[in-house]
C-alpha cells in the first residue's frame, strides 16, 4: 500500500540526547513537511523540502535539523538545543510545495521528554 | 492576532443536527484554502477543498468568503462518527500551510 510511515510510534527523550524521527514515503512525491502539534493547538511547520538535497527552515526551525539524501526519507532530529520537545510530531508530503490537494500525513510520533 | 482563527468549541450536538463551524484569517494574500478533520490523537486528514463558488460533499458544505476573510463549515444530518476536531487551513503567497487550531465536534446519540 502508498503511504507514509513514521517510527517510532511513542519516543522517550533524556535531558541532553538527540533523537531520530523517521519519515518514509512510497508516495513518489517531491516535497516532505515536518509539523509539530501542541495539545490544543494547530500545527506549526518545522522543516520542508522540496527536493532531494535541498530543505527550507519552517516557522519554529530552533533546535530541530534534517537532511533529505533520499526523495523517500526526511529524517527529523530533536536536539538538545530545543527545550521543550514534548509535542506529536507530524510528517507530510505532497507531489509539490503547496500541492495541498494531495498533502498526506504519517500517524505521527509523541516525543515525550524524561 | 492569530494567522487563523476559530473557536474551540466544543460544539456538542444531538444526531441529526445541523451544524456551522466558521474560521477568519488575516493574510488577504492568501491562496487557497481547506478543512482538515483530525480525530483524537491521530494524523489530520483532508475533508474538502473551499471555494470560491461554494462547494458541497454530501452532507458537508464549505463557503469562503473572501471580502470578510472567512470560511464556514456546515455538517448537515450529524453522525456520531463525525465526532472529531476539524482544523481550518489556509495556504499562504509561499505555498505553505497556516493551521487553525481546530473546532472539537462531539455529537451525541
Amino acid at each position: 500500500d502508498g503511504g507514509i510511515t513514521q517510527s517510532p510510534k511513542y519516543l522517550f527523550r533524556k535531558e541532553g540526547q538527540n533523537v531520530t524521527l523517521s519519515c518514509e514515503q512510497n508516495l513518489n512525491h517531491d516535497a516532505m513537511y515536518w509539523y509539530r502539534q501542541d495539545p490544543g493547538q494547530g500545527l506549526r511547520l518545522i522543516y520542508y523540502s522540496q527536493i532531494v538535497n535541498d530543505f527550507q527552515k519552517g516557522d519554529i526551525a530552533e533546535g530541530y535539523s534534517v537532511s533529505r539524501e533520499k526523495k523517500e526519507s526526511f529524517p527529523l532530529t530533536v536536539t538538545s538545543a530545543q527545550k521543550n520537545p514534548t509535542a506529536f510530531y507530524l510528517c507530510a508530503s505532497s507531489n509539490r510545495l503547496g500541492g495541498a490537494e494531495t498533502q498526506y500525513f504519517g500517524p505521527g510520533t509523541r516525543l515525550l521528554v524524561l | 492576532r492569530k494567522e487563523v482563527e476559530q473557536d474551540p468549541g466544543p460544539f456538542n450536538v444531538p444526531e441529526g443536527a445541523t451544524v456551522a463551524f466558521n474560521c477568519t484569517y488575516s493574510n488577504s494574500a492568501s491562496q487557497s484554502f481547506f478543512w482538515y478533520r483530525q480525530d483524537c490523537r491521530k494524523e489530520p486528514k483532508l475533508l474538502m477543498s473551499v471555494y470560491s463558488s461554494g462547494n458541497e460533499d454530501g452532507r458537508f458544505t464549505a463557503q469562503l468568503n473572501r471580502a470578510s476573510q472567512y470560511i464556514s463549515l456546515l455538517i448537515r444530518d450529524s453522525k456520531l462518527s463525525d465526532s472529531a476536531t476539524y482544523l481550518c487551513v489556509v495556504m499562504d503567497s509561499s505555498y505553505k500551510l497556516i493551521f487553525g487550531s481546530g473546532t472539537r465536534l462531539l455529537v451525541r446519540p
